[in-house]
C-alpha cells in the first residue's frame, strides 16, 4: 500500500531535550517536506527536500533541522526543543514539487512542557 | 509570496444541502490543491487542478485561473462530508513548496 508514515504518533516531552520524529514514505517520490500546523494560523512549510542531500528552508524552519540520506526517509530534527514549537506535524511526499498529488502521512503530535 | 484565502471559515448546513467553498489566491500557479481533514487529524487530497473542472463521486472542483479564484462543491451533502477543507497552491516558478489557506470548517447536521 502507497503511503507516507510518521513515528512517534504522539509525542510529550521536556525543553531542551534532543528529539527526531521519522518520516518514510514508500512510492519513490522525490519530494519530501514538513510542514506544523497551528490553530488559527494553519498548515505551515518547515523544510523540504527535493531529493537526496537537497534540502532547503520553508517558512518557519527556526529550531529544525532535516536530513535526507536516502530518498525514503526524511527525518525532522529539533535538538532543543521549545515550548513554542508544540504542534501537530506533517511529513508529506509527492512525485514532483510542484502539479503531483501531494501524499501526507498521519501527523505527529507534539508537546514540549 | 502567495496569499491564500478561503471562505467561509466555517460552515454548518443541513444534510443534502449543496456546499460551496472558496478559494482566491494572489499569484499566478501552477497547480492548486484541495485536501480534506477529519477529526483526528489525517488530510487526504481530493483534488488536483491546474485547469477547468473535475468531479470525483459528490465532490466537484473547478477553477478559474484569470480571476485567480477556486471553487470545491459538494452535491447532496452528508454527516460524513464533515471536516475541515483546505485549500493549497503550488505557485508558478521557484522551488516552493505548497501555500495553504486557513481552512473552512464544515458540519452537515442529519
Amino acid at each position: 500500500e502507497a503511503q507516507v508514515t510518521q513515528n512517534p504518533r504522539y509525542l510529550i516531552t521536556v525543553t531542551g531535550k534532543k528529539l527526531t520524529v521519522t518520516c518514510s514514505q514508500n512510492m519513490n517520490h522525490e519530494y519530501m517536506s514538513w510542514y506544523r500546523q497551528d490553530p488559527g494560523l494553519g498548515l505551515r512549510q518547515i523544510y523540504y527536500s527535493m531529493n537526496v542531500e537537497v534540502t532547503d528552508k520553508g517558512d518557519v524552519p527556526e529550531g529544525y533541522k532535516v536530513s535526507r540520506k536516502e530518498k525514503r526517509n526524511f527525518p525532522l530534527i529539533l535538538e532543543s526543543p521549545s515550548p513554542n514549537q508544540t504542534s501537530l506535524y506533517f511529513c508529506a511526499s509527492s512525485f514532483l514539487l510542484a502539479g503531483t498529488e501531494q501524499f501526507f502521512g498521519p501527523g505527529t503530535r507534539l508537546t514540549v512542557l | 509570496k502567495n496569499e491564500v484565502e478561503q471562505s467561509p471559515q466555517n460552515l454548518t448546513a443541513q444534510e443534502g444541502e449543496f456546499i460551496t467553498i472558496n478559494c482566491s489566491y494572489s499569484v499566478g500557479i501552477s497547480a492548486l490543491h484541495w485536501l480534506q481533514q477529519h477529526p483526528g487529524g489525517g488530510i487526504v487530497s481530493l483534488f488536483m487542478l491546474s485547469s477547468g473542472k473535475k468531479k470525483h463521486g459528490r465532490l466537484i472542483a473547478t477553477i478559474n485561473i484569470q480571476e485567480k479564484h477556486s471553487s470545491l462543491h459538494i452535491t447532496a451533502s452528508h454527516p460524513r462530508d464533515s471536516a475541515v477543507y483546505i485549500c493549497a497552491v503550488n505557485s508558478g516558478g521557484g522551488a516552493d513548496g505548497l501555500t495553504f489557506g486557513k481552512g473552512t470548517h464544515l458540519i452537515i447536521q442529519p
